[in-house]
């Protein structure tokens, strides 16, 4: 079983619509979690992270996590072109200095 | 403006010459990274390093070196005993006192080798 666990896409979504992105994860110890947005060529960019079980909304963004089930998710309502990319979802344990990445899912919106 | 600078962004080398790739920040961060990002795949980690003059190995070290003699300053250096080195090369860092899951990314190097 893969670290971190995303479905590749593409996702198509339509504008306005909600997009949702979900990640799981194999080690019971992790305790950080991210999503980073990665535009075509270029770097990824920290949009939000979670520590603790529930939901963390920022904006049009809300992070979902659930430890119990090992399962991190995004939300993003309103969608727009822009938020056209893909979303890479990653881990780290406490005490550890490494942080997974999981493979991406590609989100396309949909004029 | 503070941030992380990488370079080249482009660099194209023959089969068996070694190549450095630049990455400098001045965000005072402590900690920095190495990723290698290959089409369709997530970022695996090369090398990263906490402090000055200490590094270490991440997932995919080998055929890689780095050297930490300054703070702001991470070089990577592709060997020829990488075998298969053409990849979007990421550099990345953070401060120790935060999660160190929260990167700061720089633009990437695409390496290409002929």
């Amino acid at each position: 079983q893969k670290e971190v666990e995303q479905n590749s896409g593409p996702l198509s979504v339509p504008e306005g619509a909600i997009a949702s992105l979900n990640c799981t994860y194999s080690d019971r110890v992790s305790q950080s979690f991210f999503w980073y947005r990665q535009y075509s060529g270029k770097s990824p960019e920290l949009i939000m992270s979670i520590y603790s079980n529930g939901d963390k909304e920022d904006g049009r963004f809300t992070a979902q996590l659930n430890k119990a089930s090992q399962y991190v998710s995004l939300l993003i309502r309103d969608s727009q072109p822009s938020d056209s990319a893909t979303y890479l979802c990653a881990v780290n344990k406490a005490g550890d200095d490494k942080i997974i990445f999981g493979k991406g899912t590609r989100l396309h919106i949909l004029p | 403006d503070g941030g992380i600078t990488q370079s080249p962004k482009y660099l194209f080398r023959k089969e068996g010459q070694n190549v450095t790739l630049s990455c400098e920040q001045n965000l005072n961060h402590d900690a920095m990274y190495w990723y290698r990002q290959d089409p369709g795949q997530g970022l695996r980690l090369i090398y990263y390093s906490q402090i000055v003059n200490d590094f270490q190995k991440g997932d995919i070290a080998e055929g890689y070196s780095v050297s930490r003699e300054k703070k702001e300053s991470f070089p990577l250096t592709v060997t020829s005993a990488q075998k298969n080195p053409t990849a979007f090369y990421l550099c990345a860092s953070n401060r120790l006192a935060a999660n160190t899951g929260e990167l700061f990314f720089g633009e990437g190097s695409r390496l290409t080798v002929l």
